[in-house]
């Protein structure tokens, strides 16, 4: 089975830090790549899509390297309430069509 | 805009009672729609999608069945719950065709079997 895996976490950051999350896919057919955030106990919710070319949206910047399949997200100056557990997501070929396949997450807490 | 409605947010059930959760997507025609289960410190488990009216597809063998009796509506339903059936449960949507987008979700079900 195709697999994405993040770094294991949790991470615990003070407010005004950067950190940068980790993930690896194994499918190179993947097509599209995708960041979510979950909060305890709600729905995932995208965060940011993730291209070739790197793309960042305020504070959140994602990059892509295809040959090493390798995807990350940095988060400058972080807030308390990015608190969350942050998950990579790839879509990849399955069974003629394309799925998500999701990693099991990153926490981050931010502390004041 | 396109919303998503899942319900109940909450339930508990007994084992061996019949399961009936169902989700509506307002604002788009044919979406495809997706059923999930995240079990407690776990990933996400895709369950069924659709990618149209009467059609289901299943990613794991289980006592779990899925119907899409309408373009918009995605029925998840269980004859007899077991144990092992409690969980998140998450409905979501993308729009129809190529299958590159992003998937958007429910607010979520949590089931609890007793």
């Amino acid at each position: 089975r195709k697999e994405v895996e993040q770094d294991p976490g949790p991470f615990n950051v003070p407010e005004g830090a950067t950190v940068a999350f980790n993930c690896t896919y194994s499918n190179s057919a993947s097509q599209s790549f995708f960041w979510y955030r979950q909060d305890c106990r709600k729905e995932p919710k995208l965060l940011m899509s993730v291209y070739s070319s790197g793309n960042e949206d305020g504070r959140f910047t994602a990059q892509l390297n295809r040959a090493s399949q390798y995807i990350s997200l940095l988060i400058r100056d972080s807030k308390l309430s990015d608190s969350a557990t942050y998950l990579c997501v790839v879509n990849e070929p399955r069974a003629g069509s394309y799925q998500l396949t999701f990693g099991k997450g990153t926490k981050l807490s931010v502390i004041p | 805009s396109q919303t998503i409605h899942q319900w109940p947010a909450t339930l508990v059930q007994p084992v061996g009672s019949p399961l009936s959760l169902e989700c509506t997507v307002e604002g788009t025609s044919n979406p495809n729609l997706y059923w999930y289960r995240q079990a407690a410190g776990r990933g996400l488990q895709l369950l069924f999608y659709s990618v149209g009216i009467g059609q289901i597809s299943s990613e794991v063998p289980q006592n779990l069945s899925a119907s899409r009796p309408q373009d918009r509506q995605f029925i998840l339903s269980s004859k007899k719950l077991l144990l092992s059936d409690s969980g998140f449960y998450l409905c979501a949507w993308r729009k129809g065709g190529g299958g590159t987008q992003p998937q958007h979700f429910g607010d979520g079900t949590r089931l609890s079997i007793l």
